[in-house]
């Protein structure tokens, strides 16, 4: 029973063009999300965050898209470098503001961006 | 140091066996996970730590895992009779209150 999925296993894109890595959730509990960017062998590094309570935040070349009608949020990557190859995690977490929270782990989807 | 530190990186025991793994969070950090990967799957959430204590363990996977945390710092992570099912990369992560988890880079764990 997966509650957040990344139904795309792989993207591949060219530099300079915009990347579009997609994830769905189950559970209308979760009201944080938050991507991850993971190398080999390295582990995951936060990348950007949004609270329910907005449907989109931005920071330099990543935004997160959240609809929750639709319990979908996606991560935007422009303009792509070959630098943002690696396997991308979205995840997600409800709780008291404050609180410790456990995360919930797409299955990642590895972005290859080609030079 | 600046970061979450997991030793050992890599760890190849024999089926049976008990093994330990250490993590080391950012300093000033009150929260504490521990996650593992297996291969080709997502992050598994396993247990978490508010200071010194585990409000919630369901996420361990049976009762041969255990995990403390002395001092409101350093966490270990004991799997009792290892089987060929627990080989994967055990992640810690920590963090400050309502800020994300920062994560360390796992140690691999296979069992022979």
């Amino acid at each position: 029973d997966q509650q957040v999925k990344q139904n795309s296993p792989s993207l591949s894109v060219q530099e300079g063009r915009i990347s579009i890595l997609n994830c769905d959730y189950t559970n209308s509990m979760f009201d944080y999300f938050l991507w991850y960017k993971k190398y080999p062998a390295e582990g995951p590094t936060f990348l950007i965050s949004i609270s329910s309570i907005k449907d989109k935040n931005e920071d330099g070349r990543f935004t997160v898209f959240l609809n929750k009608s639709a319990k979908h949020l996606s991560l935007h990557i422009v303009p792509s470098q070959p630098g943002d190859s690696a396997v991308y995690f979205c995840a997600a977490s409800y709780g008291s503001s404050g609180s410790a929270r456990q995360l919930t782990f797409g299955s990642g989807t590895q972005l290859t961006v080609l030079p | 140091g600046a970061g979450v530190s997991q030793s050992p990186s890599n760890k190849v025991t024999e089926k049976g066996k008990d093994v330990e793994l250490r993590c080391d969070p950012i300093s000033g950090h009150t929260a504490l996970y521990w996650y593992r990967q297996s291969l080709g799957q997502g992050l598994e959430f396993l247990i978490y730590f508010q200071g010194n204590s585990a409000p919630d363990k369901s996420g361990l996977p049976s009762d041969r895992f255990s995990a403390e945390r002395t001092g409101g710092s350093v966490s270990t992570l004991t799997i009792q009779r290892t089987q060929q099912e627990d080989s994967a990369v055990y992640l810690c992560a920590s963090s400050r209150r309502g800020q994300p988890q920062h994560f360390g880079d796992g140690t691999r764990l296979s069992i022979l």
